[in-house]
Order: structure tokens, then sequence, then C-alpha cells
């Protein structure tokens, strides 16, 4: 059974450029979130999708932006990237019911 | 709004037991606890509910106390594994969002 995979694993991008990373939810479950993780801080919640609509949000700006797909695999988009868009992005999956949260690797992005 | 963790770092030898407190400014629905190693995804351990807590691993069990707004994680006879970073993620009512504490370090030395 695979697990929660990420894809690319680590990316450099120019500031001002725009970024999609993708994610494949643990196979049967339904719901994905995305996190931001910055050096030595824990996950912060950016959005949750279920169902193909953005169903949570965290305090983040509209440079951040998503989307789900009917097989539920998942991607992130950071348009204008800022150099302290640098972190680790974490996506998660999860069933509606039980709600504990299966990460991915992770996807370590460094704006230069 | 972010739950903070009590303490911030833990060293150990093996063997020895350790508590890790989080506490929430808000009411909770659920308490999850993940352990990060470096380098490394955040791995899922157990998650508790209001009214009720599940054990998801031997030696390693937590305490949910609804009305306070805090749980502890309890780690017993630790061994070396048992080493790395451990966060506390808290769900409010009416929201699926997962809230990540400040994290705790843990080392076990042999």
């Amino acid at each position: 059974d695979a697990g929660v995979t990420q894809s690319p694993t680590h990316l450099i991008k120019t500031r001002g450029q725009q970024v999609t990373l993708r994610c494949s939810p643990k196979s049967g479950h339904d719901t994905v979130s995305w996190y931001q993780q910055a050096l030595g801080q824990g996950p912060q919640f950016i959005f949750q999708y279920y169902e193909e609509e953005e169903r949570q949000r965290g305090n983040f700006p509209d440079r951040f932006s998503g989307h789900q797909f009917p097989n539920y695999s998942s991607e992130l988009n950071v348009n204008a990237l800022l150099l302290g868009d640098s972190a680790l992005y974490l996506c998660a999956s999860s069933l509606p019911d039980f709600r504990a949260a299966f990460f991915g690797q992770g996807t370590r992005l460094t704006v230069v | 709004q972010q739950p903070v963790q009590s303490p911030q770092a833990v060293i150990l030898r093996e063997g020895e037991d350790a508590v890790i407190n989080c506490s929430s400014s808000k009411a909770l629905y659920s308490v999850h606890w993940y352990r990060q190693k470096h380098g490394e995804a955040p791995v899922f351990l157990m998650i508790l509910l209001k009214g009720g807590e599940q054990k998801g691993h031997e030696k390693i069990s937590a305490s949910f106390n609804e009305k306070k707004q805090q749980s502890s994680l309890y780690l017993t006879a630790s061994q070396l594994s048992y080493s790395g970073t451990y966060f506390c993620g808290t769900e409010g009512y009416n929201t699926d969002k997962l809230i990540f504490g400040t994290g705790t370090r843990l080392q076990v030395f042999p």
C-alpha cells in the first residue's frame, strides 16, 4: 500500500517565479491538507481539500492556491515567490471520519 | 492560537521515562501526537478524541483533559528510536484545521 507521495523532493526557484507542488494521497484517503514547515518550526496549516473544494484555509496569502483532482491527488501553487517562502512543504492525507494525518516526505523549496 | 508544548527539550538515557505536555487556549475537539525525525516527515502516533483516548503504541500513551484543554504524552522505558521532535496537533470544534504545537525535542542516549 503506497503512502502519501510528493513530487518533486527538492526545488530551487528564483524570487518572483511560480511553483507547483504535487501530492498523491494514501490509498483510500479523500482529504488532502498542505502544510509549510520552516526550519526548526512546527508545520503551519495552509489549506485542506475535500471533494475537489477548498474546505479550510490557514493564514496564508492568496499567492498560495491549490487544487484537488477527481482521483483525490492535489497540487499546491505558489505565485510571486518570496525568499520567505523557502521551507519544507508537506502534504497530508486523511479520512473524513478518522482525521489522523498521514504525511508525505515533503518538498524542500528553496527560493533564491 | 498555537498550542504550547513543554518542555522544549528533553534528554534521556535508554530506559528512562518522559512526559510531554501540550496546552491550548481554545476548546479542543481532538488532540493528535506526531513524531518527526530530522529530515523526515512527521509520523502519526495517536489521536485522542473528546470523551476518550486511543492508545497507538506500546509504551507510548497519552491523556486528554478537555476541561483544561491539555494533553500529555507519556513515553515509558524509552528506546533510542524514540529520539526526534514531538508535536501535538489540535483540532477545535467546527473546524478540520490541525494546528501544530511548538514542538518538543527528545534525545535518547545509550
